[in-house]
């Protein structure tokens, strides 16, 4: 079984949709859940992170960790066409760090 | 805004040679990491450095890999002996005493 679950995508959507990415995982000891985005051919870059289950927000983001779950999710507000990357979940510690398979995400104008 | 830098953005290279990737994290970083993205494939671990040594470190990372922080700014991957499937992004990151990782904007590495 893989340590982190992501659905690669591709997911389209309109410009000002509402959009929903989400993780899995299976290890228990996971403390710190993470949310990159990364262009193509460039370095992920940091979007949110949270310590705790509950809800996170940042603008037009929303971290949720549901921790009995074993389940985040990030949602996106009012989509712009700029936000088209792919989304990657990470997790830490132990040994590491995690990260899930990337969301495509594409919105269209 | 501090950032992590790598250097080369792109290198090239024959099969069997070495190569060494180097990466300047934020300064006041003290925990650092290699990655490696290859092409529509998942980021994954190679190894975490602190305290001037090797903290953790993936099955990907083997003998061919080294790490080095040669001075008080860079941190570098070496690898050895190149193979074809090396061939890939590598990304440097650092951080604080927060768990959360700055990543540099990679090298890729291409290996013929």
């Amino acid at each position: 079984q893989k340590e982190v679950e992501q659905d690669p995508g591709p997911l389209s959507v309109p410009e000002g949709a509402i959009v929903s990415l989400n993780c899995t995982y299976s290890n228990s000891a996971f403390q710190y859940f993470m949310w990159y985005r990364q262009y193509s051919r460039k370095g992920p870059e940091l979007l949110m992170y949270t310590y705790s289950s509950g809800n996170k927000e940042d603008g037009r983001f929303t971290a949720q960790v549901d921790k009995s779950s074993k389940y985040i999710s990030l949602f996106i507000r009012d989509s712009q066409p700029s936000d088209s990357a792919t989304y990657l979940c990470a997790m830490a510690p132990p040994g590491g760090f995690y990260f899930g398979s990337g969301t495509k995400l594409n919105v269209k104008p | 805004e501090p950032e992590v830098t790598q250097t080369p953005s792109h290198q090239v290279t024959q099969m069997g040679q070495e190569v060494i990737l180097r990466c300047v994290p934020i300064s006041n970083h003290l925990y650092f990491y290699w990655y490696r993205q290859i092409l529509g494939q998942k980021v994954e671990f190679l190894v975490s450095f602190y305290n001037n040594e090797i903290s953790e470190k993936s099955e990907i990372f083997d003998d061919q890999f080294s790490v080095e922080r040669p001075d008080g700014s860079n941190f570098t991957l070496k690898i050895r002996s190149t193979k074809l499937e090396d061939s890939a992004m590598y990304f440097c990151a650092s951080r604080g005493d927060q768990e959360t990782q700055y990543f540099g904007p990679g090298t890729r590495l291409l290996v013929l």
